[in-house]
């Protein structure tokens, strides 16, 4: 299936920065998703977006689904330990195709040094 | 229930037994999916089940991968024959409907040795 382009790969931050990631496609989505997994645990959701140019918070989390639809990013302010773990997005098209048109980024290891 | 329930958590086995992985979605939930991670990696597509449709298959990896949702609930992933690479999280998922967003259980562990 697509692929979306997720970056970084990693992170290595001090704590207190702000983290910035995002995704990219070359085609176009209807939803955006974010999503962050703890180790050993299940993809928790983090954040939803429904409309092009939409922004959307959660606490420290801010999410943008890009206005031509094939992108979004995930901003994190003021960074603290419990923020490590991987997050994901996943990009949404609702035609009813294969696996609900959902596809999944590979994921950005956020690391968190005090 | 409340979430998204995987049974079991853990799972070590021999190479070459059967296994089966056993998903309850949240109540409701029409939509359910299986993905796969493998270790440090990002989420493989396995199946996905929506009420009474027939499934979409497309990213089981082999004939040894089957999966089947009695009832549209409770939903059953079995690996036969099970190699050393398929050792990995399973990821069990469900929506209330097709194009809802999606939730996930804590995954089964499964270890090949």
């Amino acid at each position: 299936g697509q692929q979306l382009n997720q970056s970084p790969q990693s992170m290595f931050i001090q704590e207190g920065e702000d983290v910035s990631m995002n995704c990219t496609s070359s085609s176009i989505f209807n939803t955006w998703l974010w999503y962050k997994q703890d180790p050993g645990e299940g993809p928790v959701l983090l954040i939803a977006l429904y409309k092009a140019g939409e922004l959307t918070s959660n606490g420290r989390l801010t999410a943008q689904f890009g206005i031509t639809r094939k992108d979004s990013f995930l901003n994190i302010s003021a960074s603290i330990p419990s923020d490590v773990g991987i997050y994901f997005c996943a990009g949404q098209l609702n035609t009813g195709g294969g696996a609900d048109g959902l596809t999944f980024g590979k994921g950005t290891h956020l690391i968190i040094q005090p | 229930g409340a979430g998204v329930s995987q049974s079991p958590s853990n799972k070590v086995t021999e190479k070459g037994k059967d296994v089966e992985l056993r998903c309850d979605p949240i109540s409701g939930h029409t939509a359910l999916y299986w993905y796969r991670q493998s270790l440090g990696q990002g989420l493989e597509f396995l199946i996905y089940f929506q009420g009474n449709s027939a499934p979409d298959k497309s990213g089981l990896p082999s004939d040894r991968f089957s999966a089947e949702r009695t009832g549209g609930s409770v939903s059953t992933l079995t690996i036969q024959r099970t190699q050393q690479e398929d050792s990995a999280v399973y990821l069990c998922a469900s929506s209330r409907y097709s194009g809802n967003t999606i939730y996930f259980g804590e995954g089964s562990w499964l270890t090949v040795v």
